[in-house]
């Protein structure tokens, strides 16, 4: 049981904008930053946005991340068949002196 | 290019010890930190601990009595020691580039390394 609470699936189709949200509380997301995390099916997991709402180079802008008090979110626009994966968000947790990762949200593109 | 590749068994007995390592090449150990983190078969990721290239590092209180991570800088690798293993310690463990407090995340990951824990 995750100290983060994320839907357990999302879904849209191509062209949509999809919304996954993130809760938590002050220890973690409301004192610190977010991260989020794209896993593509059999693959290993990749860096989308740090420090809330920055894009690593080389993710699309279709990509975007946002927080208020202790609740974060990942839209995405425009989406795309290769937008199909699972999404973590990953805060660092001042009680437990460590990184917590949400459940997941498994994104799928009717 | 950045690339991490871990190496260790696949398969570990009840009550053993799973020791792997993650080989750095196109770039350095120094002046990061680097993490492990795992992923049991189907379920979500968990981070296990993560260690500055100079020795300080935080452990995941769940495990923190039966992991070690080190580094090793003449050889560009780190490694993880996980201790008295049961079958709920089966999974796949990644090792990554980051996890210090407010840093860019967990930037670059290896591919990842199944681990089963069987008899």
């Amino acid at each position: 049981q995750s100290v983060l609470t994320q839907p357990p699936s999302a879904s849209g189709t191509p062209g949509q904008r999809v919304t996954i949200s993130c809760s938590g509380s002050s220890s973690n997301i409301g004192n610190n930053y977010v991260y989020w995390y794209q896993q593509l099916p059999g693959t290993a997991p990749k860096l989308l946005i740090y420090r809330d709402n920055q894009r690593p180079s080389g993710v699309p802008d279709r990509f975007s991340g946002s927080k208020s008090g202790t609740s974060a979110s990942l839209a995405i626009s425009e989406l795309q068949s290769e937008d199909e994966a699972d999404y973590y968000c990953a805060p660092w947790d001042d009680s437990l002196r460590g990184w917590v990762f949400g459940g997941g949200t498994k994104l799928t593109v009717l | 290019q950045v690339q991490l590749q871990e190496s260790g068994p696949g398969l570990v007995k009840p009550s053993e010890t799973l020791s792997l390592t993650c080989t750095l090449s196109g770039g350095s150990i120094v002046s990061y930190y680097w993490s492990w983190i795992r992923q049991p078969p189907g379920k979500g990721l968990e981070w296990i601990g993560s260690m500055y290239y100079s020795g300080s590092s935080n452990y995941n209180p769940s495990l923190k009595s039966r992991v070690t991570i080190s580094v090793d800088t003449s050889k560009n690798q780190f490694s993880l020691k996980l201790t008295s293993l049961t079958a709920a310690d089966t999974a796949v463990y990644y090792c990554a580039r980051g996890g210090g407090y407010s840093s860019s995340g967990f930037d670059y990951w290896g591919q990842g390394s199944l681990v089963t824990v069987s008899s």
